[in-house]
């Protein structure tokens, strides 16, 4: 099992310009998350899903959109990239939050110029 | 009070020596708990689940205090290789659209020192 892919692992962007970053798992998990970390700082929350076809807002969601259409992928989408994106973004998922917690992919780190 | 407060440290310690770290959590229905660890430029890895019981993973024991809402990890016999920020985590209580996702702290900078 490869757990959770994510790709790229590193983007930079010009300011205005847009991509997706994408995240997917094989390990049959409903729950998948997209967090940001800041240098030096925790994990915050931009979106997440809680099965295919169901999305919800994170405590950071402004200028990010989200979609789950398969129970594997959960791209992320950044339009209209702005400096204040620069950051790490972590893809994660999990089977049930009481049991183990998540599986984080490798971090895709972008830096937007 | 902040969900899931850690002291940020750095705590440097020397090799061989034995550190513990403190979480505190606001709610008091939560309901799991987990301390992960991150190296430096890498994504955060599940360490271990912290039982009311106590639980122990050979150097690394996590305890549980649900009267006083703090969780622990000790760490015994410090190794170079422990040199990570360790996150506390917790699984606040269900209520609703919002609640399947973790607490995470900022956690804490450990440096083992030769």
């Amino acid at each position: 099992n490869a757990g959770v892919t994510q790709t790229p692992k590193f983007r930079i962007l010009k300011i205005g310009q847009s991509m997706t970053l994408q995240c997917a798992q094989d390990m049959n998990h409903n729950y998948m998350y997209w967090y940001r970390q800041d240098p030096g700082m925790g994990l915050k929350l931009i979106y997440y899903s809680v099965g295919a076809g169901i999305t919800d807002k994170g405590e950071v969601p402004n200028g990010y959109n989200v979609s789950r259409s398969t129970t594997e992928d959960f791209p992320l989408r950044l339009e209209l990239a702005a400096p204040s994106q620069t950051s790490v973004y972590f893809c994660a998922s999990s089977y049930s939050t009481d049991l183990g917690g998540y599986t984080f992919g490798s971090g895709t780190r972008l830096t937007v110029v | 009070r902040k969900e899931v407060e850690q002291d940020p440290g750095p705590f440097n310690v020397p090799e061989g020596a034995t550190v513990a770290f403190n979480c505190t959590y606001s709610n008091s229905a939560s309901q799991s708990f987990f301390w992960y660890r991150q190296d430096c430029r890498k994504e955060p890895k599940l360490l271990m689940s912290v039982y009311s019981s106590g639980n122990e993973d050979g150097r690394f024991t996590a305890q549980l205090n649900r009267a006083s809402q703090y969780i622990s990890l000790l760490i015994r016999d410090s190794k170079l290789s422990d040199s990570a920020t360790y996150l506390c985590v917790v699984n606040p209580p269900y209520s609703g659209a919002g609640s399947y996702q973790l607490t995470f702290g900022k956690g804490t900078k450990l440096s083992v020192i030769p």
